[in-house]
């Protein structure tokens, strides 16, 4: 069966410092892979997608992912975390069923 | 275009009763979805629907029915609640099967 497994469950970080979170998945076929972010009390918003092309997809809030298929990895990226960016965030792989990882939480200090 | 909406936004229940949960969609989606989130297990899903009058099963489905009578709303029902049916409830909907789904702002049940 598809899963998607993230590999932090949570990260804390200061201010300015540099992120990336884990994604892997497991289906080996085509797929299209998602970033959501659900900040605190809020419901899940789309953080950057790919589908297909340049494997480097870049979204909003300064995030980027790599998508590098020998590996079956979707990490997260962002050179400079904000105190704003604190959140809960989620990989998502859609290949026959759409299918979330179990979330990273992300705590930034001020 | 106020995109996916949910009502109730919380609600209580007691063991044993029943409620519904309504999803409504101004975007003209055929796929609609029901998740669940429960704490360090991501969202699970517990149906989904293709189209008007569809329905299917997802990961999750037992001790939930849905229905589609109209494009734009997705019902969930629960008809004897139980305590471990306390979650919050997202409704997702997409135009398409891989495309980027779009969340509402969740309901947060809670069965006693």
């Amino acid at each position: 069966a598809q899963s998607v497994s993230q590999h932090n469950h949570h990260v804390i970080l200061s201010e300015a410092a540099s992120l990336e979170l884990g994604c892997n998945y497991s289906y080996g076929g085509t797929v299209n892979l998602f970033w959501y972010v659900q900040y605190p009390g809020q419901h899940l918003q789309l953080l950057l997608k790919y589908f297909s092309g340049d494997p480097l997809v870049k979204g909003i809030k300064g995030f980027e992912a790599e998508f590098i298929k020998s590996k079956f990895s979707f990490n997260l990226r962002k050179p400079s975390v904000q105190w704003s960016d604190t959140a809960e965030y989620f990989c998502a792989v859609i290949s026959q069923n759409f299918v979330f990882g179990p979330g990273t939480r992300l705590s930034v200090l001020p | 275009n106020a995109g996916v909406t949910q009502t109730p936004k919380f609600r209580v229940l007691k063991t044993g009763q029943s409620m519904t949960l309504l999803c409504a969609q101004d975007m003209n989606h055929e796929y609609m979805y029901w998740y669940r989130q429960d704490p360090g297990m991501g969202l699970r899903l517990i149906h989904y629907s293709v189209g008007e009058g569809t329905t299917a099963k997802g990961e999750v489905p037992d001790g939930y029915n849905v229905s589609r009578l109209k494009k734009q709303n997705f019902l969930l029902g629960l008809e004897s609640a139980a305590p471990s049916q306390t979650s919050v409830y997202f409704c997702a909907s997409s135009f398409g099967p891989r495309d980027t789904q779009y969340f509402g702002p969740g309901t947060r049940l809670t069965v006693l």
